[in-house]
């Protein structure tokens, strides 16, 4: 199947700064990706759809302004976690969809200082 | 997209089968059944998914009820790999290539046990 990547696969920071996460569709062209959250012990939550040439859309309770998504090209979204915070702290998850089928990333884990 | 059930936890011995199901009752003509899996600490990963017919692959068997209401996910010989969370999942693919995210609820934790 279709692979995505993402780096870093961990990452720690301390408070206040900024983290950037890269999602990568390695085989096939991906206008459109998606971003999760995932808490311990709790399920995926998507945070927001990532749209290749425009602006991404954000569900509901998720600060834009916080989570800086851009999407450049075909194969490329990133995640910028702004002035992080310890609650911030979570397991991020990238996916993309490839002919029917909706392939993830292998995760990043942040930890906020 | 139609809401799914899924048992909280289930054991299976290594190199047995292992049956997971699901009940998606409320699922439409175009909506599909996906299977994904989640060992800890790493991204979802594709098992199978299918309409109406059955469908099986290198990783697994999926059976789907002649209603559609409900469908299995066999692993023929579960080893101490396949340990992880199942999610299934069922989604309509009419919308545009591309712009649909999926909607994870809490999955069955396959524990399998030596």
């Amino acid at each position: 199947g279709a692979v995505v990547s993402q780096h870093p696969s961990r990452v720690i920071c301390k408070s206040g700064t900024s983290v950037k996460i890269e999602c990568r569709s390695l085989d096939f062209q991906a206008t459109t990706m998606f971003w999760y959250r995932q808490f311990p012990k709790k399920s995926l939550m998507l945070m927001a759809t990532s749209n290749e040439g425009s602006k991404a859309t954000y569900e509901q309770g998720v600060e834009k302004d916080k989570f800086l998504i851009n999407h450049a090209s075909l194969t490329l979204s990133t995640l910028t976690v702004t002035s992080a915070h310890p609650e911030d702290s979570s397991f991020y998850i990238c996916s993309a969809w490839d002919w029917g089928t909706q392939y993830f990333g292998p995760g990043t884990r942040l930890l906020v200082l | 997209d139609a809401k799914t059930t899924q048992p909280t936890s289930m054991d299976c011995a290594e190199g047995r089968a292992a049956n997971l199901p699901c009940n998606h009752s409320t699922i439409s003509g175009n909506e599909y059944v996906y299977w994904y899996r989640q060992i800890h600490s790493q991204g979802p990963q594709y098992i199978i998914h299918g309409l109406k017919n059955n469908e099986t692959n290198e990783m697994a068997s999926l059976i789907i009820t002649e209603d559609r209401k409900s469908s299995t996910l066999i692993l023929p010989h579960a080893t101490l790999r396949d340990t992880a969370v199942y999610y299934c999942i069922v989604k309509s693919q009419d919308s545009g290539a591309g712009s649909y995210q999926l909607t994870f609820g809490k999955g069955t934790k396959l524990s399998v046990i030596p």
